[in-house]
């Protein structure tokens, strides 16, 4: 069955770092590029940041300034977010999405990350 | 970069049909043939419903059309069906290593 897994999310204070990890099976993962998306409460999609398949080619929105660092480990097939210097406004669910097609054709549930104090 | 222009809203009773419409510019929709379409329904994680603006995968219905013309994409959902009420979301990449999203489009099924 194929399914992306993300874990790690939780409550972070702002100015602190998360790390959000999306555990893939039931295709060649390393053979995809990978893209995360996020959607704050209420909000709509937002692109974060996309990564070819050897993690040598990585994407990222303008807004994020150098603050967040898409990564992957293809021996354990395995996508992951560093994010620091956090804000508020950085509270969104992040999904994990496979690429294929020219588009994102299989996403994950979901891991919330909050900002707060 | 901004995000694609999406209307907020669209309605339509059972059996019509809407398009809804998703407008950027030369550097994204008009310069791409990468245009996809998502449905997200609340709580639930996105469906790729259109990629390269006019196919569809497998399983997705073909009352579910996408088109484009210069800088505006749109999709058509022909025969509405309560299901489809939903928020459809467009996407395309965009110049410089840059993929964008739409704001989204609720659609409802009076």
């Amino acid at each position: 069955e194929v399914q992306l897994v993300e874990s790690g999310g939780g409550l972070v204070q702002p100015g602190g770092s998360r790390r959000v990890s999306c555990a893939v099976s039931g295709f060649m993962f390393r053979s995809h590029w990978m893209t995360w998306v996020r959607q704050a409460p209420g909000k709509g999609l937002e692109w974060v940041a996309s990564i070819n398949p050897d993690g040598g080619d990585t994407w990222y929105g303008d807004y994020l300034k150098g603050r967040f660092t898409i990564s992957r480990d293809n021996a354990k097939n395995s996508l992951y977010l560093q994010m620091n210097s956090l804000r508020v406004e950085d509270t969104a669910v992040y999904y994990c999405t496979r690429d294929n097609l020219n588009a994102r054709d299989l996403w994950g549930q979901g891991t919330l990350v909050t900002v707060s104090s | 970069q901004s995000a694609l222009t999406q209307p907020p809203s669209a309605s339509g009773s059972p059996g019509q049909s809407v398009t809804i419409s998703c407008t950027g510019t030369s550097g994204d929709v008009g310069g791409y043939d990468y245009v996809s379409w998502y449905q997200q329904y609340p709580g639930k994680a996105p469906k790729l419903m259109i990629y390269e603006v006019t196919k569809r995968p497998s399983g997705v219905p073909d009352r579910f059309s996408g088109s484009k013309s210069a800088n505006t994409a749109s999709l058509t959902v022909s025969g509405l069906q309560a299901e489809d009420e939903a928020v459809y979301y467009c996407s395309s990449y965009a110049a410089y290593k840059k993929l964008l999203f739409g704001g989204g489009t609720k659609l409802t099924v009076l």
